[in-house]
Order: C-alpha cells, then sequence, then structure tokens
C-alpha cells in the first residue's frame, strides 16, 4: 500500500490564482479530511468527508472547496488565492471510527505571492 | 468545544535524559487520545494511542496514559535518543459527526548528543 499520497509537493502561487491539491489513497478508508498548519500551530481541519459523495466543512472552510467522488480521492480546490493561505496542507484518511488511527500525507507546502 | 493544551516548547534535551511532555484536554463524552510525531520535512505519523480511561499507549520507548480523574495524557519517555529530535502533537478525536482530530500546537523537542 502507498497511503496516503499528496502532490504535488511545493507550489508557488500569485495572488488570485486557482490551483487543485490531490489526495488519494489506497486503504479503502471512508473518512477523509483536509488540514492545514501554519507555523508554530497545530492542525486546523478545513474539509472532511464521511463517503464518496458526502463532504462537510471544518473549522477553516473559506477559499476552499472540495469534492469526493470516489472512495480513493479527495481533491481540495483553492479558487483565488490570497496571502493568507500560505501554510502546509495535509491530506488523511481514518477507517471507520474515532478510534481508529488516522493516517497522514507527506504534505503540500503553499505560498501566495 | 473541545480543546488540547500541551506543554509550550522548544524543549532541548541531552541524549540519555528524561522526557516529560504535559498534554491535558477539554471534551464532553470520551474521546480516543493521540500523540503523533512529526520529523523535520515530513507528515504526521502515530505514535501512540489510548482508547479509554487508564489504557496506556506505548511504542518506541515512548508511553502515555489516559488519565479521566486529571484529563490528561502526558507523553514521557526514560531516556531520549538524537532521533527523538521532532515536533510532538497531542490530539483527541472528536466525537461528533466528523470524528476529527482536535490538536495541541505542538512541541518542538531537540535532543543534543
Amino acid at each position: 500500500n502507498a497511503g496516503v499520497t499528496q502532490t504535488p509537493k511545493f507550489r508557488i502561487l500569485k495572488i488570485g490564482q486557482s490551483m487543485t491539491l490531490q489526495c488519494t489513497q489506497d486503504m479503502n478508508h471512508n473518512y477523509m479530511y483536509w488540514y492545514r498548519q501554519d507555523p508554530g500551530m497545530g492542525l486546523k481541519l478545513i474539509y472532511y468527508s464521511v463517503g464518496a459523495g458526502i463532504t462537510d466543512k471544518g473549522e477553516v472552510p473559506n477559499g476552499y472547496n472540495v469534492s469526493r467522488s470516489t472512495t480513493e480521492d479527495f481533491p481540495l480546490r483553492l479558487e483565488l488565492a490570497a496571502p493568507s493561505q500560505t501554510s502546509v496542507y495535509f491530506c488523511a484518511s481514518r477507517f471507520e471510527t474515532s478510534q481508529d488511527t488516522q493516517y497522514f500525507g507527506p504534505g503540500t507546502r503553499l505560498t501566495v505571492l | 468545544g473541545d480543546s488540547v493544551t500541551q506543554m509550550e516548547g522548544p524543549v532541548t534535551l541531552s541524549e540519555e535524559a528524561f522526557l516529560t511532555i504535559n498534554c491535558t484536554y477539554t471534551a464532553t463524552g470520551y474521546p480516543s487520545l493521540f500523540w503523533y510525531v512529526q520529523y523535520p520535512g515530513e507528515g504526521l505519523q502515530l505514535l501512540l494511542k489510548a482508547t479509554k480511561a487508564d489504557d496506556k499507549g506505548s511504542n518506541k520507548g515512548f508511553e502515555a496514559t489516559y488519565r479521566k480523574e486529571t484529563t490528561s495524557f502526558h507523553l514521557e519517555k526514560g531516556s531520549v535518543q538524537v532521533s527523538d529530535s521532532a515536533v510532538y502533537f497531542c490530539a483527541l478525536s472528536d466525537q461528533g459527526g466528523s470524528e476529527k482530530l482536535v490538536f495541541g500546537k505542538g512541541t518542538k523537542l531537540t535532543v543534543n548528543p
């Protein structure tokens, strides 16, 4: 199993540009998450999904959109990039219950200039 | 809402020293508790977890006990190594619909030879 994979690893955007961060997991997990990590802070939840076709907002959803058309993929879309979205983005997945471990991808470091 | 408070860092120790990183939580219900570790430039990896009161999680010489009476989950290791240098995050699994992880801010540990 590759686990949770994310692309790209690094990206620099100009203000107002758009991009999609890709996330794929091959563990047949139902739950998938997008977090952002700002320097010196813990991770904050952007969006999550409990299964294909079902998504919901987390703590900091503004400026982002997601979709979940398959169990494996959970892309995160930034429509109009702003400097406040400069961060490291982590995708994670979990099988079923709250006792199950969340597995994290390696992250995407995004800079908006 | 649920929250996690962990010891502010950074923490600097000499090799073979004893490590404690304090973590307390506020939650309704009975969350599962986790310690994740992030090595430089990498994503988060599960270090250990405990799913009910008085459970002890352990891995790689690290231990933490789920203390319901003090709402704590302190991380300990008897003898740290240089390779333990990393950022450590305490987290709880929210019992609501998303069952997302709620993270503390992280504690950076540096171990000197």
